[in-house]
């Protein structure tokens, strides 16, 4: 059974740099079938997807956050991370990690999520 | 990049259809995801690929697309359906690829 797990700290202050890690367990992050992404959701509001990682490092970034957001992958330790600089408020939210597989070339979304974590943003 | 238009809300009554619209200039060279969100929770994939259904959702979610847009339909809504409800698409006309949620429709079961 697939568990992803999301850490960092709570509150981060502005213009600092954010960084958040993905615990995998269960299956291995080095599969070739799959994509690992960061969506996130300030409270009350939409999803926002950040950026997706595959096992050998190649990244795929939001465009509108492609100068802020550094995405990357540990396979010794099972684990992914997000980096995000020049944080604001408006970057507070519920941070999720989640995983995609790929079947024939095909996106079949993602199936699986972490619980999420909250990030404040504020001084 | 386009934009992905849900409606903010609907309501049916237990039983009824409830069917949930995602619009969009690029839908029709994309896939479309449904994801089911209850409040406090993570979502959860309903809907890949237009119209697959991933194994352990009910047959009664079922998903249909048509030009720029595509539809979530629940078919004998229960009580256990009421949640916020997400559509996802990809853009890659622009040098970047993204990935585009819808704004959400949040479904009550009166």
């Amino acid at each position: 059974q697939l568990q992803l797990q999301e850490s960092g700290p709570g509150l981060v202050k502005p213009s600092e740099t954010l960084t958040l890690t993905c615990a995998v367990s269960g299956d291995s992050i080095s599969g070739s079938n799959y994509y690992w992404g960061w969506i996130r959701q300030p409270p009350g509001k939409g999803l926002e997807w950040l950026g997706s990682i595959d096992y050998s490092g190649t990244t795929y970034y939001s465009p509108s956050l492609k100068s802020r957001v550094t995405m990357s992958v540990d396979t010794s330790k099972n684990q992914m991370s997000l980096k995000m600089s020049s944080v604001t408020a408006a970057d507070t939210a519920v941070y999720y990690c989640a995983r995609e597989r790929i079947e024939s070339g095909d996106i079949e979304g993602f199936g699986d999520w972490g619980q999420g974590t909250l990030v404040i943003v504020s001084s | 990049s386009y934009e992905v238009t849900q409606p903010p809300s609907v309501s049916v009554s237990p039983g009824q259809t409830a069917r949930i619209t995602c619009s969009g200039a690029g839908l029709s060279r994309q896939y479309v995801y449904w994801y089911q969100q209850k409040s406090g929770q993570a979502p959860v994939l309903v809907i890949y690929k237009d119209a697959e259904r991933p194994t352990g959702i009910p047959e009664r979610f079922s998903g249909s697309s048509s030009g720029t847009t595509s539809t979530l339909t629940i078919s004998g809504v229960q009580a256990e359906d009421e949640a916020d409800y997400y559509c996802q698409s990809a853009d890659i006309s622009g040098f970047y690829p993204d990935k585009l949620f819808g704004g959400g429709t949040k479904l009550t079961v009166l």
